[in-house]
């Protein structure tokens, strides 16, 4: 069974357009996340949801919205899309445990293309 | 603040030893970990190592941490084709339930 899942893999669009993208995980975590893998492959992280609730929101735009409808997904949407915003999106999720150890399970990632 | 530095590229030869480094900032971290990105794939925990360790051995896989100088080395013995990936050094800071990435080194090992 795959731990965190994320549809579609890959993603073509034309500049303008609004997307979404979906993740689900059935580890039973608490917290899940999203980050962005640019084309020099630095990771950096755009949000973070504990329980349902937005607990870190990095600078990025607000054209990017999460939605988080239970604690096992959480959805980025994409509104406007930028010729910038062409990455690879990865969902994540944890639970963080005893002295913080925060082991994160990775997606395989969401190729988007804005044309 | 956090920071998290890692050299770009490593390039090795299948048989040898590859070691990676990291650098980081902030003396307040709790965990240090690698992760290991194969090619189109999301990442993977490799291995992990608490703040009060200096050492941790699993199979090919050591994880050397200098708190004093906040070093953390990540050595793989026997390097194979199939451990070319970017590795990736991490750090979670105590009251915080994110982690901190490097940018990642890419390894290489040809044949």
């Amino acid at each position: 069974d795959t731990a965190v899942s994320q549809t579609p893999k890959y993603l073509v669009t034309q500049m303008g357009n609004d997307k979404s993208i979906k993740c689900e995980q059935n580890l039973g975590h608490d917290t899940m996340y999203w980050y962005k893998q640019d084309s020099k492959k630095f990771l950096k992280i755009m949000f973070s949801y504990n329980n349902k609730e937005l607990i870190i929101n990095e600078t990025v735009p607000n054209r990017f919205s999460p939605k988080s409808p239970d604690k096992a997904h959480l959805n980025l949407h994409i509104n406007s899309l930028e010729l910038g915003d062409s990455a690879v999106y990865f969902c994540a999720s944890s639970q963080v445990v005893l002295h913080y150890y925060n082991e994160q399970f990775f997606g395989p990632g969401t190729r988007l293309t804005v044309l | 603040g956090e920071d998290v530095e890692q050299s770009l590229f490593l390039s090795v030869r299948e048989g040898d030893s590859s070691v990676i480094n990291c650098t980081y900032t902030d003396s307040s971290s709790t965990y240090l970990y690698w992760y290991k990105q194969e090619p189109g794939a999301g990442l993977q925990l490799l291995t992990y190592i608490f703040s009060n360790m200096d050492m941790k051995q699993d199979q090919r896989l050591t994880v050397l941490l200098n708190k004093k100088d906040k070093h953390l080395s990540l050595r793989i013995a026997d390097t194979q084709t199939g451990d070319s990936a970017i590795y990736f050094c991490a750090e979670s800071l105590s009251g915080y339930s994110t982690l901190t990435f490097g940018k990642g080194t890419m390894l290489l090992v040809s044949p």
